[in-house]
């Protein structure tokens, strides 16, 4: 198990382009999460996903934002028409939930996507 | 719904030097309370966690006590290194829904 792992570490784009993420998550959870994350601030919620069922979505992910889990294991997180103000760290986490209501979800994060948009 | 502040950075010690870093919460219930911390150029990493009222959470000398009665889970190290210098999270699951909600970090730096 190598962890969470994300790519690229690294993108920089101009305004107006398209730009996709992936997240490999740990192997056997079934929770995958992504985050934004802007300078000096604490990660906020996108969107997760349950298998390939995506369940939850903030109100911070617009129509140019869209993620995808097909499979429910690998996800991507696509940006179009990239705005300088979705310039931040996209981070992904996974997570094993198993049935029932009890037990403690901690999150496995990987290393982060970095998105400048000049 | 389930919210979470902690004191704002960045704070600044010396080696070896007592770290506190203050976290309080809003919930509903009884939800897990967690610390996560960010070295630089690293993603988040799970550094303790506290399941119920009273628990105490610790790792790497590192501790936090999940208090219901001052709605408070406290970070604190004793005797901090300069590989402590990071970002501190501190985060609880909302009242409703699987994911985490994270306080806006503290900054922490540790000069030798």
């Amino acid at each position: 198990d190598t962890g969470v792992s994300q790519d690229p570490r690294h993108k920089i784009t101009k305004r107006g382009q398209n730009v996709t993420f992936r997240c490999d998550p740990i192997s056997e959870h079934n929770r995958l999460y992504w985050y934004r994350q802007t300078l000096g601030q604490g990660p906020e919620f996108l969107t997760y996903f349950q298998n390939e069922a995506q369940l939850e979505k903030s109100r911070l992910l617009s129509d140019r934002f869209s993620a995808e889990r097909p499979k429910g294991s690998f996800s991507t997180l696509e940006i179009q028409r990239t705005e300088q103000g979705d310039s931040a760290m996209y981070l992904c986490a996974s997570s094993f939930r198993g049935g029932g209501t009890g037990g403690v979800n901690v999150l496995t994060f990987g290393a982060g996507s970095r998105l400048t948009v000049l | 719904g389930n919210s979470v502040t902690q004191m704002e950075g960045p704070v600044t010690l010396s080696e070896e030097a007592f770290l506190t870093i203050n976290c309080t919460y809003t919930a509903t219930g009884y939800p897990s309370l967690f610390w996560y911390v960010q070295y630089p150029g690293e993603g988040l990493q799970l550094l303790l966690k506290a399941t119920k009222a009273d628990d105490k959470g610790s790792n790497k000398g590192f501790e936090a006590t999940y208090r219901k009665e001052t709605t408070s889970f406290h970070l604190e190290k004793g005797s901090v290194q300069v590989s402590d210098s990071a970002v501190y999270f501190c985060a609880l699951p909302p009242a409703a829904g699987n994911k985490l909600t994270f306080g806006g970090g503290t900054r922490v730096l540790v000069k030798p």
